[in-house]
Order: C-alpha cells, then structure tokens, then sequence
C-alpha cells in the first residue's frame, strides 16, 4: 500500500463550483498533514496546514479524520487561478529529520 | 521572505558528464532536501541533510551524490550522468524537526536537466 495516495485526477470543473479532495495515508503514527499546491512547471508552495480540529482559509476548509486516515480540502466558489495539481503531504513518526511524504498530487482544471 | 535558489532553470547535458546542480537558503534552516520530479512518478526524495557535513540516502539515492559544506547551501552531484536521470531537479528545505511535528518544507524553482 502506498504510503500517501490521492486520485490524480483531472478534476474539470466550471467556475463558481465547490470541488472536494481526499487523501489517503497508510501509517497511523502520522502527525503532520499538509496540502501543497503545484501549478504548471513550478515549484510546490504550501497551500494549508491541517489541524485536528480541520482549519479554514478563505475558500478552503481541510479536515483531518485520524480514525479513518484520510485528509481532504474542500475549495469554494472555484476561480481559473485555483487550476493547478494539489499535493497531499504527511509527516509520520519514523520518518528522519523533517522528512515528508508527498502524494502525487491530485489535477485540478477550473472552466470558464 | 523565504528564499531557496538554485543554480540553473535548465541544463543539457551529454552522457557521462558530471553534472553539479547548487542550492541555496538563506532561512538559516537545518534540514535540506533534493527531489527529482517526473510525470506519473510525483516527487521522489534521493538525499537529504539535517547538518553541515551530514547526508542520508532518500529513496532514490543511486547514481547521486551529495555535499554539504556550509549550512545555507547543498549540492546534488551525477557522478556519470545517464539519460534516465533527465527530470525535474527540485531543492526544498525546513527548519528543524520539532517533536510531535514537522515544519513546511520550501522549494526553490527547479532545474529541468535533459541528458542527451
């Protein structure tokens, strides 16, 4: 099983649309959780933190649920710039020196 | 605002060269990073560094190299290059590990090599 997995998508959506994401992560022992945006050809930046207690920013909410390890970002009011590949990303006891476990992301493509 | 610089954008490069990719923080971070990037494939991890002069193999150590000399700068090294090492070259790094957390990793920009 691999360790962070996501559906690669693409995800093709109209403008103004809400659009949902979800994130699987195989070790139960993670502490860290993360979603990373990629847009074409350049580098991954940190989209969101995500908490516990799930967290909001704007247009986008993450949620957490330990039990069933899976991590999701939900995006509001969809915009053209949201277009880009989301990144799920998880850091586990275990893991060496602030070592992260990137999915492979997950495509988004927002319409006009 | 955080930096991480690397050397080159794009770089080509015949087989069996030796190829020298540089990076730079200037976050004072502990923790440096190389991935290589490829479709299908997400990012893969092949050494990191938590101190100056320290390394441990990634997942995809094999055919690389890595050096770090002073704390700001790491860098990667294809002893012979081959044309399955032409990727996306992507530098991150990171403070520290707290305990019971992990801290955002930055990326610099990338360096697209093609091996010919």
């Amino acid at each position: 099983r691999k360790e962070v997995e996501q559906d690669p998508g693409p995800f093709n959506v109209p403008e103004g649309a809400t659009v949902a994401f979800n994130c699987t992560y195989s070790n139960s022992a993670s502490q860290s959780f993360f979603w990373y945006r990629q847009d074409c050809r350049k580098e991954p930046k940190l989209l969101m933190s995500v908490y516990s207690s799930g967290n909001e920013d704007g247009r986008f909410t993450a949620q957490l649920n330990r039990a069933s390890q899976y991590i999701s970002l939900l995006i509001r009011d969809s915009k053209l710039s949201d277009s880009a590949t989301y990144l799920c990303v998880v850091g586990h006891a275990g893991g060496s020196q602030g070592n992260l476990i990137f999915g492979k992301g997950t495509k988004l493509s927002v319409k006009p | 605002d955080v930096k991480v610089t690397q050397s080159s954008r794009y770089l080509v490069k015949r087989t069996g060269e030796k190829v020298f990719l540089e990076c730079v923080q200037d976050m004072d971070h502990e923790n440096m990073f190389w991935y290589r990037q490829d479709p299908g494939l997400g990012l893969r991890l092949i050494y990191f560094s938590y101190d100056v002069k320290m390394k441990e193999k990634g997942d995809i150590p094999e055919g690389y190299s890595v050096s770090r000399e002073k704390k700001e700068r790491f860098s990667l090294i294809l002893e012979s290059a081959s044309t399955n090492q032409t990727s996306m070259y992507l530098c991150a790094s990171s403070q520290l590990r707290l305990a019971g957390a992990y801290n955002e990793q930055f990326f610099g920009p990338g360096t697209r090599l093609t091996v010919l």
